[in-house]
């Protein structure tokens, strides 16, 4: 699976966006980004992923670059409750494809 | 639909003592992934197991490890003699088909004295 590079941590207001980026740059087409994240001392919280198109859900917002070189996890309006290490994970839809988790982005809500 | 589940949260074992823990999948899913994380470290990837099969052991430490998903009954991760060294939290996670995303539990906290 490509490696990711994301930024050690990152501090963001309280009810602001926060956009979080990761570097993908050896990503191969069949490779989607899937993003984790986790709260201190919990297990890890599936938060979206995808493959080339925008994706948005209830929790998050997932911009790709056209060429999926880097993404962003965009939380548009952070919580203190959204303090927590996130993932950034490149990894293909094979069958058993583990999961490699990398170093993370610390996320610092501040009031 | 309750989410994957694992016990014990907490467990604490003497040196030398043997460390089994659960994973019970969500509903519906077959597949199970064992991640162990060290403190102050990321999750590493250990094992991955359909119903009654090792797919990936990959990650496991060549002795004392071993895990199994029988037919019936959670997922069972066993430690035999443990070390200090084997202090760690333990996540499993599942997914429908290997393929899926993967859905991870709370975690066991292994503490070894």
């Amino acid at each position: 699976d490509a490696k990711t590079t994301q930024p050690p941590s990152m501090d963001c207001a309280e009810g602001r966006a926060a956009n979080l980026p990761c570097n993908h740059s050896t990503i191969s087409g069949n490779e989607y980004v899937y993003w984790y994240r986790q709260i201190h001392s919990q297990g890890p919280q599936y938060i979206i992923h995808g493959l080339k198109n925008n994706e948005t859900n209830e929790m998050a917002s997932l911009i790709i670059t056209e060429d999926r070189k880097s993404s962003t996890l965009i939380l548009p309006h952070a919580t203190l409750r959204d303090t927590a290490v996130y993932y950034c994970i490149v990894r293909t839809n094979n069958a058993g494809n583990m999961l490699t988790f990398g170093g993370g982005t610390r996320l610092m809500v501040k009031p | 639909n309750a989410g994957v589940m694992q016990n014990p949260r907490h467990l604490v074992r003497r040196r030398g003592q043997e460390a089994r823990l659960r994973c019970s999948p969500m509903k519906g899913h077959s597949h199970v992934y064992w991640y162990r994380q060290l403190p102050e470290e990321g999750l590493k990837f250990m094992v991955y197991l359909q119903k009654e099969n090792i797919i990936d052991e990959s990650g496991m430490p060549k002795e004392r490890f071993s895990a199994e998903f029988p037919k019936e009954g959670p997922s069972i991760l066993r430690i035999q003699q443990v070390v200090r060294g084997d202090s760690a939290a333990y996540f499993c996670a599942s997914s429908p088909t290997g393929v899926e995303t993967q859905y991870f539990g709370p975690g066991t906290r292994l503490l070894v004295l």
